[in-house]
């Protein structure tokens, strides 16, 4: 039974470059969800899918910020012209939706980026 | 909107010695409540979560937590704390399919 992955595991960028993660959920989780996670804070919700579709954005996606998820599998965050505030962890998390507000999410193990 | 208070920035306990964690939240209607744990570098493990029922919820590694409607609260405790569990604790709670987080718990243990 294999867990969330991603990848990269690191990522080291100039500000001003374009950056892109990705996303593998547990194989049957048709929901797929992107935190951010700045150190000594909580991870805060970013975006989420259920199956090819985004259902919802935080406002702290910014218009420099992009995630698809083009088959209902896999998800790209796609972070341009990167700062150095975008530095963080970056987790996706999947679960099967089984009724509202009982999906039950697995983490991945994140990617950390640093913005120099 | 929904929010987590964990009040305990940073916590020591002695190897063996029992262990609890507190978790406050603010909503409205039955929360959907999750503990999650840690480790530096890594990714969030969950260790248990709430949804109905019985307000005492059993989770791995030897670690419950109770839910108090009238306390608004779900602290996790564990009667015997292992060097193994030095880590950060998250208490989390579903609002619409997205996940609210407290901002963490540091649990240091002494040998």
């Amino acid at each position: 039974d294999t867990g969330v992955s991603q990848d990269p595991r690191h990522k080291i960028t100039k500000r001003g470059q374009n950056v892109t993660f990705r996303c593998d959920p547990i194989s049957e989780h048709n929901r797929l969800y992107w935190y951010r996670q700045t150190l000594g804070q909580g991870p805060e919700f970013l975006t989420y899918f259920q199956n090819e579709a985004q259902l919802e954005k935080s406002r702290l996606l910014s218009d420099r910020f992009s995630a698809e998820r083009p088959k209902g599998s896999f998800s790209t965050l796609e972070i341009q012209r990167t700062e150095q505030g975008d530095s963080a962890m970056y987790l996706c998390a999947s679960s099967l939706r089984a009724g509202i507000g009982t999906d039950t999410q697995y983490f991945g193990p994140g990617t950390r980026l640093t913005v120099l | 909107a929904q929010s987590v208070t964990q009040p305990d920035i940073h916590i020591t306990v002695s190897e063996g010695a029992s262990l609890e964690l507190r978790c406050n939240y603010s909503y409205g209607a039955t929360p959907y409540l999750f503990w999650y744990v840690q480790s530096p570098g890594q990714g969030l493990q969950l260790l248990l979560k709430y949804f109905s029922g019985d307000t005492l919820v059993q989770g791995i590694k030897g670690f419950e937590a109770e839910f108090k409607r009238s306390q608004s609260s779900f602290n996790l405790r564990k009667p015997s704390v292992h060097w193994s569990d030095a880590a950060e604790y998250f208490c989390a709670v579903n609002q619409g399919g997205k996940l609210i987080f407290g901002q963490g718990t540091e649990l240091s243990v002494k040998p």
